[in-house]
């Protein structure tokens, strides 16, 4: 079977750092995909791993470890805006069918 | 460019019905995917388009039905509609190698069935 695990909620406060992971266990791996999406839109793509390491991409960066099925995003310098669902989804084959966990809810405070 | 554009954004509909959903991709991309998404199940894979041929499919039943045409627009069709199937559908486009890469995602449309 195909199973994503990542937290449910998190909080923080703006200018912190926050980390968020994202553990998998599917048949075959291709890529992971963070996404972004603010309550009543479309998600928005933050970032992919294909290689073990880290994506630096400013305030966001994405860690992979392929032989140990996990990844995190790293949120830095936390602000209001950045309160919102983060999806971490995997593809299992080079095609494009995304594998989405039930996403990390953010909350983001003064 | 222009990003993923979806049609209608919002639909209600009662059960028994069918409704057609379109979605027209990021200029030059190849691939749509269609996804949906609720509060219990989160985001669930559908199918995906690729040059006018499904080249993946999800787990869901055979009322999912959808195409592609030539100019790399989609639609989808659900048929017999059920409670179970409001929902928000998204549709996204990808545009590297093959059609893999990044998905960059529309605003979604809406069905709401009574």
């Amino acid at each position: 079977g195909q199973n994503i695990d990542q937290p449910t909620e998190m909080t923080a406060t703006e200018g912190a750092i926050v980390q968020i992971n994202c553990t998998y266990q599917t048949s075959g791996f291709n890529g992971l995909f963070w996404y972004q999406q603010h309550a009543g839109e479309a998600p928005t793509f933050l970032s992919y791993n294909v290689l073990d390491g880290l994506e630096e991409k400013g305030r966001f960066s994405s860690f992979l470890s392929r032989s140990k099925g996990y990844s995190y995003l790293l949120l830095k310098e936390l602000q209001m805006k950045d309160s919102a669902s983060y999806l971490c989804a995997v593809t299992t084959r080079a095609g494009t069918a995304l594998i989405f966990g039930k996403g990390t809810t953010l909350s983001v405070s003064s | 460019k222009a990003g993923v554009t979806q049609t209608p954004r919002y639909l209600i509909k009662t059960r028994g019905q069918q409704v057609t959903l379109s979605c027209s991709p990021i200029s030059g991309h190849r691939s749509v995917s269609w996804y949906q998404q609720t509060p219990g199940q989160g985001l669930q894979f559908l199918f995906e388009y690729f040059s006018e041929t499904q080249r993946n499919k999800g787990n869901f039943p055979g009322r999912f039905s959808g195409r592609q045409f030539s100019n790399s627009r989609s639609e989808m069709n659900v048929s017999t509609l059920e409670l179970g199937d409001s929902a928000l559908y998204l549709c996204a486009s990808s545009g590297g190698t093959g059609g893999g890469g990044a998905q960059y995602f529309g605003p979604g449309t809406r069905l709401l069935v009574l």
